[in-house]
């Protein structure tokens, strides 16, 4: 199964900064059939971006998603005080799918 | 609006079964595969189940494949999980979760999740 590796675990920022995290995969993830979901104590996840780079339904544009192959990258561009939160990316081109192991955003 | 609805969790034995069911309303059912996630405590998020909008195709992750039985009554739009010889290992959160393509896909909508904790 192809595995995901997220960097850093954890990024301290502060509102307002540019927050960048990153997820590798062991083998190339087909089709970029890459997503990154939004998880907050207690909630479920929130799907954000899919297919690498698309926004899903009603999320803002400070997140956007890019990468292909192996590597691949969530930017928040502005960071809001709602944004700090645990982070995972997910490829759903190989079965099975495979998630990330997390990555916690948190206020500076 | 989509909701989806978990249901059944609770504490159970080693070697004990459990039912967990989803219900989902705000979408036409039968058009999506659905899907069962798991967070164990304090960790990461594992793919657990798929089953397609007609209940055709079935999917498991090794982990659970020959103890788990994923099923969906399309008449009651609702999603099940019928978890046999469970081990300490299952204790999770489950969340039931939307798939918005058939195949391998992401998920667009989520449940709460329903807490399954397995201990003697």
């Amino acid at each position: 199964e192809i595995v995901l590796t997220q960097s850093p675990g954890t990024l301290s920022l502060s509102p307002g900064e540019r927050a960048t995290l990153s997820c590798r995969a062991s083998q190339s993830v087909s089709s970029s059939y890459l997503a990154w979901y939004q998880q907050k104590p207690g909630q479920a996840p929130r799907l954000l971006i899919y297919g690498a780079s698309s926004r899903a339904s009603g999320i803002p544009d400070r997140f956007s998603g890019s990468g292909s192959g192996t590597d691949f990258t969530l930017t928040i561009s502005r960071l809001e005080p709602e944004d700090f939160a645990v982070y995972y990316c997910q490829q759903y081109g190989t079965s099975p799918n495979t998630f990330g192991q997390g990555a916690k955003l948190e206020i500076k | 609006e989509v909701h989806l609805v978990e249901s059944g969790g609770g504490l159970v034995k080693p070697g004990g079964s459990l039912r967990l069911s989803c219900a989902a309303s705000g979408f036409t059912f039968t058009s999506y595969s659905m899907n069962w996630v798991r967070q164990a405590p304090g960790k990461g998020l594992e793919w657990v189940s798929s089953i397609s909008g007609s209940g055709t195709y079935i999917y498991y992750a090794d982990s659970v494949k020959g103890r788990f039985t994923i099923s969906r009554d399309n008449a009651k739009n609702s999603l099940d999980l019928q978890m046999n010889s469970l081990r300490a290992e299952d204790t999770a959160v489950y969340y039931c979760a939307r798939a918005p393509v058939a195949g391998m896909s992401n998920f667009d909508y989520w449940g709460q999740g329903t807490l399954v904790t397995v201990s003697s």
